[in-house]
């Protein structure tokens, strides 16, 4: 089946650093790329949406100006905290679809990145 | 109102016993609804899609989906203790549509 990295897995930076997550499909094309972000025990929120080339949508709430999201190829998207606060510390998970078929039953997750921001 | 429930748990049940698992919704135009398992600091993976209302069975697992009770069912039979992750349902209103996730529950599955 498709399969998509991330890295790091883990991360630990200190407050008001920037931090930079990659995304990687590794056996496919990905014309979209989606970030999660996941607290625990609580349900996964979509950060934003990204198009291979075009700049990416943000959800309501998501300050595109702190989480900046790179789709810069069809195999890579990036996304960087910046000036991370403990605030910022989750499960950051990325998805990537290929669009050839529904999103709904093609949408292939990645590990996830745990950032604690100390 | 969240628009999905999903009970956190933990859920904590005997190797080989039938698990059910449930989620709740309040938007009726959700069409395709998928179940999720992840298992600890790993992303999920899909386990169950469903289209509209009605069964799907893959193997142990069994997905059940009414739509008239907005009311969707995971069931896993001879359950393992592999099984034991997070399972997350999750909907959308069409097939290129965000989903919408529920929190996950919590399964344990004791030897």
């Amino acid at each position: 089946g498709a399969v998509v990295s991330q890295h790091p897995s883990r991360v630990i930076c200190k407050s008001g650093t920037s931090v930079k997550i990659e995304c990687r499909s590794l056996d496919f094309q990905a014309t979209t790329m989606f970030w999660y972000r996941q607290f625990p025990k609580q349900s996964l929120m979509l950060m934003a949406t990204s198009n291979e080339g075009s700049k990416a949508t943000y959800e309501q709430g998501v300050e595109k100006d702190k989480f900046l999201i790179n789709h810069a190829s069809l195999t890579l998207s990036t996304l960087t905290v910046t000036s991370a606060h403990p605030e910022d510390s989750s499960f950051y998970i990325c998805s990537a679809t290929s669009g050839l078929a529904g999103m709904v039953e093609t949408q292939y997750f990645g590990p996830g990145t745990r950032l604690l921001v100390l | 109102q969240k628009e999905v429930e999903q009970d956190p748990g933990p859920l904590s049940v005997p190797e080989g016993a039938i698990v059910s698992l449930n989620c709740t919704y309040s938007n009726s135009a959700f069409q395709y609804f998928m179940w999720y398992r992840q298992y600890s600091r790993k992303g999920p993976e899909l386990l169950m899609y469903t289209y509209s209302s009605g069964n799907k069975e893959d193997g142990r697992f069994t997905a059940q989906v009414d739509k008239s009770s907005k009311y969707i069912s995971l069931f896993i039979r001879d359950s393992q203790p592999s099984d034991s992750a997070t399972y997350l349902c999750a909907m959308s209103m069409d097939s290129n549509y965000q989903l919408i996730w529920g929190a996950g529950t919590k399964l344990i599955i004791k030897p």
